[in-house]
């Protein structure tokens, strides 16, 4: 069966400083991997996505995601973090079973300190 | 564009009241979804319509039943509301057909069941 694990709840960071944010996945098939961010009382939007084109995959702001294979990971990363990057991401992996769905992750909370 | 839409965004209801949500895309989506966010738990899909006139259960679907009136829009009722079903929820849409498709996200509705 699919699934999708995200390490920590919640992450803080210091303004400027890295971010990363861990997910792992488990799926019998190659995966269609997603990462969502959602902004407080706003719905998510899509961040980046992995469709086997890349293993290195670019989003929006600033973020990126890297496919590794051996390890079922899709960590999330970004060199430098904005005040503006604190609300809640969510990895997620797309499955066919009769119809293509989305299996979201607990989701991680990212907040920022000045 | 407006893209996916919600209504209502709040909801006050006393245990047993019905209640009907309503979402519309206009993307021209073929598929569409109901999602509840409950904290801790990512999102858990209720009910998805891979297409206009198909409806599945997704894994959370008991309590609920849904209509897709059309391609535009599909509804999410409460027959009978519960206070386990204080959440909130969202309606999604995405292209058909492959698994690299995005969702896109509506802004949500927060229900309170009393």
């Amino acid at each position: 069966a699919q699934s999708v694990t995200q390490l920590g709840s919640h992450v803080s960071v210091s303004e400027g400083a890295l971010v990363l944010l861990r997910c792992n996945y488990s799926s019998s098939v190659p995966p269609y991997l997603f990462w969502y961010v959602q902004y407080p009382n706003q719905g998510l939007q899509l961040l980046l996505k992995y469709t086997s084109a890349a293993t290195l995959v670019k989003g929006i702001n600033g973020f990126e995601a890297e496919f590794k294979k051996s390890e079922t990971s899709f960590h999330l990363t970004k060199p430098s973090a904005h005040m503006r990057d604190a609300a809640e991401y969510f990895c997620a992996v797309r499955v066919n079973t009769g119809g293509f769905k989305t299996i979201f992750g607990a989701g991680t909370r990212l907040f920022v300190k000045a | 564009n407006a893209g996916v839409t919600q209504t209502p965004k709040f909801q006050v209801l006393k245990t047993g009241q019905s209640m009907t949500l309503q979402c519309a895309q206009d993307m021209n989506h073929n598929s569409m979804y109901w999602y509840r966010q409950d904290p801790g738990m990512g999102l858990r899909l209720i009910y998805y319509s891979a297409s206009e006139g198909t409806t599945d259960k997704g894994e959370v679907p008991n309590g609920y039943n849904v209509s897709r009136l059309n391609k535009r829009e599909f509804s999410l009722r409460l027959e009978s509301a519960a206070p386990s079903q204080t959440s909130v929820y969202f309606c999604a849409s995405s292209p058909a057909g492959t698994g690299n498709n995005e969702q896109y996200f509506g802004p949500g509705t927060r229900l309170t069941v009393t």
